[in-house]
């Protein structure tokens, strides 16, 4: 099956600080990516569809200045989690439609934020 | 928006025994997609349900859409330690959007 890489998968930083994270699909391209957010012991949300040479559409309650998403090529979108607070630890996980039907997930980003 | 509902939140069993998870909608879904997520890893994609009544196996897995598409299983048959993760629902909105559930946490016990 196809492949979607994640860098970092582990981070902690000091609050204040912003932490960009990239997905990448290793052996396909992908015009559309997608940002999700889980919490320990809940279900993934997600936060925003990342589109490539435009701009991301981000889901209602997700602050668009806070999550910056540049997706600059077909295999590489980035997540940039700008002045990090301990209520943005969470595990961050993309994905990527390979082909149609089925999406294919990053390991995730599991940040913690101090 | 959309919301799928999904039970049990929990469900521990014995090695061999079988296991099902329930997800409910009040409207209808246009598809409904299982994934299977273990301790510490992400989400794997199981199967794609489209069509009204729909019924599929992969080995002791069986999946089911209703006839209505409103609720779907997932039932497990003589489950194995390796069965062991959270089980997730999804429907797939317009633009390859993923709505999941809250997810079934499976243990088991060998």
């Amino acid at each position: 099956g196809a492949v979607v890489s994640q860098h970092p998968s582990r981070v902690i930083c000091k609050s204040g600080t912003s932490v960009k994270i990239e997905c990448r699909s290793l052996d396909f391209q992908a015009t559309t990516m997608f940002w999700y957010r889980q919490f320990p012991k809940q279900s993934l949300m997600l936060m925003a569809t990342s589109n490539e040479g435009s701009k991301a559409t981000y889901e209602q309650g997700v602050e668009k200045d806070k999550f910056l998403i540049n997706h600059a090529s077909l295999t590489l979108s980035t997540l940039t989690v700008t002045s990090a607070h301990p209520e943005d630890s969470s595990f961050y996980i993309c994905s990527a439609n390979a082909d149609y039907n089925e999406q294919f997930f990053g390991p995730g980003t599991r940040l913690t934020v101090l | 928006g959309q919301q799928v509902m999904q039970i049990p939140q929990y469900q521990h069993v014995q090695e061999g025994e079988d296991f099902t998870t329930y997800c409910n909608s009040s409207t209808t879904l246009s598809n409904i997609q299982w994934y299977k997520q273990r301790p510490g890893g992400h989400p794997v994609f199981l199967i794609q349900l489209v069509k009204s009544g729909e019924v599929k196996k992969q080995k002791r897995l069986t999946f089911q859409f209703g006839e209505a598409k409103k609720n779907s299983s997932l039932h497990i048959t003589a489950t194995q330690t390796t069965d062991v993760g959270t089980y997730f629902c999804a429907e797939e909105t317009s633009g390859s959007r993923l709505t999941f559930g809250e997810g079934t946490q499976l243990t088991v016990n060998p």
